[in-house]
């Protein structure tokens, strides 16, 4: 993997739901993993920065996990709530620079 | 401290014409990002700062494109003869952290670019 992939594209879930998404990232030189999430009209917030194999992060509702050797990562929101509805990014950076790689994120859609 | 500043929110230019942007970060942080976002992507890198060196660019920087940090503090991101193409939302960031490693970056809410 070159880039940082995201899936899927969109989602629609009910308030009440839990719900996953993916984040493929290239597994060489690999320093971070970032997750934010971006509603509109605001500033991206971030969630997440992992940087160990096997971590498990949580925030409240939200989770996210870090596979370093084989390049993912997966967020998960239990109980999704109208307020979760938002683009959620996942970015990678290598140990030999200082770009983040951004995957063009998950947008969700949360209905009451 | 607000958070991450940046200045236009919005901006509208004739193409050809030069535009600059600004971003104050955050007081504490010494480390400043610039990064660009078209239709249906994702952020793009284009530029980093420690204090007031630009220690990388992207390849998406062309000529065209200047960015400063004079003093370590705000920075600026110069246009010029701006094309179609440049239209985009420009995200300014900043941390304290090698990468962001300890919290991650804080965004500012971006200058929307339209070029007509």
């Amino acid at each position: 993997i070159l880039n940082v992939e995201q899936s899927p594209q969109s989602l629609h879930v009910q308030e009440g739901d839990s719900t996953n998404f993916t984040c493929s990232f290239p597994s060489s030189n690999f320093y971070a993993l970032h997750w934010y999430r971006w509603e509109t009209a605001k500033s991206p917030e971030a969630l997440f920065v992992m940087t160990l194999n096997g971590d498990e992060k949580k925030k409240g509702r939200i989770s996210a996990t870090l596979n370093t050797k084989e390049g993912y990562s997966y967020l998960y929101i239990k109980g999704s709530q109208p307020e979760d509805s938002a683009t959620y990014l996942c970015a990678s950076i290598r140990d030999s620079g200082y770009a983040l790689n951004f995957g063009k994120g998950t947008s969700l859609l949360v209905t009451p | 401290d607000t958070g991450v500043s940046q200045d236009p929110r919005h901006k509208i230019t004739k193409r050809g014409q030069n535009v600059t942007f600004r971003c104050d970060p955050i007081s504490e942080h010494n480390r400043l990002y610039w990064y660009r976002q078209t239709l249906g992507q994702g952020p793009e890198f284009l530029t980093y700062f420690q204090n007031e060196a630009q220690l990388e660019k992207s390849r998406l920087l062309s000529d065209r494109f200047s960015a400063e940090r004079p003093k370590g503090s705000f920075s600026t991101l110069e246009i010029q003869r701006t094309e179609q193409g440049d239209s985009a939302m420009y995200l300014c960031a900043s941390s304290s952290s090698d990468r962001g490693a300890s919290a991650g970056y804080t965004f500012g809410s971006g200058t929307r670019l339209t070029v007509v």
